[in-house]
C-alpha cells in the first residue's frame, strides 16, 4: 500500500529539547515536503526537497532542519524547540513537481 | 508571489443542497491549482487538480471546480451535500516549471452539513 508514514503521532516536549519527527515514504518519490498547520493560517511549507542532498526553505523555516539522505526519508529536527512551535505538523510526498502531494497522517507537537 | 484566499472559514449547508466553496488566487503565470480535504484527525487527500486544459475539473465524491482565469477563481462546488462531505477543505496553488515544488495553501474552509 502506498503511504506516507510519520512517528511519532503526537508528542509532548519541553523547550530547548531537541527532536525529530521522522518521515518515511514508499512510492518512490522525488518530491518531499513538510508542513506546519495552525487555526485559521492553513498549511505553510516548511521545507521541500527534490531529490536525494537537495533541500530547499519553505515559508516559515526558521527553527527547523531537514536533510534527505536516502529517498524515501525526509526527517524533520527541531534543536531548541520553542512554544511556538507547537503545531500539527505533516510530512507529503510527490513524484514530480505539481504533481498531487500525498500526506501522511501527521504529527501533533506540544512544546511546553 | 503566489497567494490564495478562501472566502468563508466556516460554510454551512442543509444535506442535499449545493455545496459552494470560494477560492480566489494570485499569480503572475498560469498556475497548478489544487482542492484537497481533511477528514477529522487525517492526513490531507487530493478532491481534484487543474494544471492544463479543460477548465471544469471533476474530482472525487461528485466534487468539482472550474478555473476561470478572468476571475482569478477555482471555487468547488457539489450539486447534493451529503453528511459524510463534512470537512476541512483546502485550496492550494503552485506554479508551473521551477515553482511546482512550492504548494502554497489557503486558510481552510470547514464545511458543516446540517441533517
Amino acid at each position: 500500500e502506498a503511504q506516507v508514514t510519520q512517528n511519532p503521532r503526537y508528542l509532548i516536549t519541553v523547550t530547548g529539547k531537541k527532536l525529530t519527527v521522522t518521515c518515511s515514504q514508499n512510492m518512490n518519490h522525488e518530491y518531499m515536503s513538510w508542513y506546519r498547520q495552525d487555526p485559521g493560517l492553513g498549511l505553510r511549507q516548511i521545507y521541500y526537497s527534490m531529490n536525494v542532498e537537495v533541500t530547499d526553505k519553505g515559508d516559515v523555516p526558521e527553527g527547523y532542519k531537514v536533510s534527505r539522505k536516502e529517498k524515501r526519508n525526509f526527517p524533520l529536527i527541531l534543536e531548541s524547540p520553542s512554544p511556538n512551535q507547537t503545531s500539527l505538523y505533516f510530512c507529503a510526498s510527490s513524484d514530480r513537481g505539481g504533481g498531487i502531494q500525498y500526506f501522511g497522517a501527521g504529527t501533533r507537537l506540544s512544546v511546553l | 508571489a503566489q497567494s490564495v484566499t478562501q472566502l468563508g472559514s466556516h460554510v454551512s449547508v442543509s444535506e442535499g443542497a449545493l455545496v459552494l466553496l470560494r477560492c480566489n488566487y494570485s499569480s503572475s503565470v498560469p498556475p497548478y491549482l489544487f482542492w484537497y480535504v481533511q477528514y477529522p484527525n487525517q492526513g490531507l487527500q487530493l478532491l481534484l487538480k487543474y494544471t492544463t486544459g479543460a477548465t471544469l475539473v471533476k474530482g472525487i465524491n461528485g466534487f468539482e471546480a472550474e478555473f476561470k482565469k478572468s476571475e482569478t477563481s477555482f471555487h468547488l462546488t457539489k450539486p447534493s451535500a451529503h453528511m459524510s462531505d463534512a470537512a476541512e477543505y483546502f485550496c492550494a496553488v503552485s506554479g508551473p516549471f521551477q515553482g511546482a515544488q512550492k504548494l502554497v495553501f489557503g486558510q481552510g474552509t470547514r464545511l458543516t452539513i446540517n441533517p
